[in-house]
This record gives C-alpha cells, sequence and structure tokens, in this order.
C-alpha cells in the first residue's frame, strides 16, 4: 500500500542553525501539506502546497519557514533560524485533491532544538 | 474560524466494552468534512473513519461508528468491541469546503486506555 514517507525520523540540532525536513508524498498525490504537533498538544496546521506554490499558510509558518519540492518526487519543510520553541513532531501529509478525500500522513520527524 | 473541541482528554474501557469519544465543532459553513484520526505511541496519524456533512448517515468502518448531529455540530466515535491495539490518542479534525481551504483543524485529543 502506497504511504508517505519521511526522513529523518528525528533531528536534534543548535538553536540558530538550519534544518530541512524530507517528505516523499504518495506518487499520484498532488497535494501536499505540512503540520507541527508540540509535545502533549494538538496538531497544528502550518502549509499547504500545490502546483509548485503555497496555497494556504498558517500564522505559525512565517519567515523562517519554506516548502519547497525540488524535484518530482520530495517536498520538503525548511526552518532557517531554528528556535527552542521548534521542538516538535513535524508531519507530512498529501491528498489527491483538496477535497474531501483524506490527507495521508507520514510518520513524522521529531524535531529537537538545544 | 473554525474550532474543534474534544472535552474529554482521557478516556478508560474494558477490553471488549463500547467506548464513546466526544466531539464538538463551530463553523458558519454548510458543507464540510470531519474526520477521526488515531494516533498510537509511535505518533503516525492513521485515519479511522470520514463524514460528509451533506450525508445524513452515520459512517461506519468496521467497529468504529459516527454519531454525526449536524444541527448540534456534534461528531461523537464509538468503538465497539474495544481491544488492546485501540489504545491511542484520538483527534477529531475539520475540513472546510470552501474554496481554498485545504487545512485539518484538530481538537486537542482524547487519550484512550484499553483496560485488559
Amino acid at each position: 500500500e502506497p504511504e508517505v514517507t519521511q526522513t529523518p525520523s528525528h533531528q536534534v540540532t543548535q538553536m540558530g542553525q538550519e534544518v530541512i525536513l524530507r517528505c516523499v508524498p504518495i506518487s499520484n498525490h498532488l497535494y501536499f501539506y505540512w503540520y507541527r504537533q508540540i509535545l502533549g498538544q494538538k496538531v497544528e496546521f502550518l502549509v499547504s502546497f500545490y502546483n509548485n506554490e503555497i496555497s494556504e499558510k498558517s500564522e505559525i509558518f512565517d519567515d523562517q519557514f519554506s516548502v519547497e519540492r525540488p524535484d518530482g518526487s520530495n517536498f520538503t519543510l525548511k526552518i532557517r533560524s531554528t528556535k527552542l520553541e521548534d521542538s516538535a513532531m513535524y508531519f507530512c501529509a498529501s491528498s489527491e485533491r483538496p477535497g474531501g478525500r483524506e490527507q495521508f500522513f507520514g510518520p513524522g520527524t521529531r524535531l529537537t532544538v538545544l | 474560524a473554525q474550532t474543534v473541541t474534544q472535552s474529554q482528554p482521557e478516556m478508560s474501557v474494558q477490553e471488549a466494552e463500547t467506548v464513546t469519544l466526544s466531539c464538538t465543532y463551530d463553523t458558519s459553513e454548510s458543507d464540510y468534512y470531519l474526520f477521526w484520526y488515531k494516533q498510537p505511541p509511535s505518533r503516525q496519524m492513521i485515519l479511522v473513519i470520514r463524514q460528509e456533512a451533506y450525508k445524513q448517515q452515520n459512517a461506519t468502518e468496521n467497529r468504529f461508528s459516527v454519531n454525526f448531529q449536524k444541527a448540534a455540530k456534534s461528531f461523537s466515535l464509538k468503538i465497539s468491541d474495544s481491544q488492546l491495539g485501540d489504545a491511542a490518542m484520538y483527534f477529531c479534525a475539520y475540513k472546510g469546503e470552501e474554496q481554498g481551504a485545504q487545512k485539518l483543524v484538530f481538537g486537542q485529543g482524547t487519550r484512550l486506555t484499553i483496560n485488559p
């Protein structure tokens, strides 16, 4: 069964460093998403991406964040200068279309900022 | 803005019994989708069940069913014949249908414990 994959599973970085989180969405999906879950809290939407551009973003997704689809398979989230409060689980998701069909989530990347 | 509320931070049930998890939401839209996601200790988000707001019939997936009350803006999840593998965090989520709205809005989650 097709699935969303994410690498790395755990990333530890120093405050102020740049990190890139990688995702490989399901191959025939066209819509891609990043969500964040701070430990013990709910899952929060960051950004959605379609046709090589951002289609929606939340207030959390400020200038420190960027997304890119550098090739036909990868979808990345970059955090330019990490802060302690960026420590969280980051989930990538994809869907065939933005309608009611479910978003399929990857296993997540745990980001720890020291 | 849409909000989703899960008022039960924790629930527990005996194995083989039935449990109901509550969810309410607030929206001014008439068309939307509601979801229940399961998050086991691995923290993977797994879709359990989906409901389209325009459908009056409650969705069912094997042991999982929902009670969708559109007027009350309530969307509860019933798990029948609970199994040890059902132990997880359960998140209720909302997705609007308006143009460009693609994000899922999640509730705070309910931690479900299954007692053997």
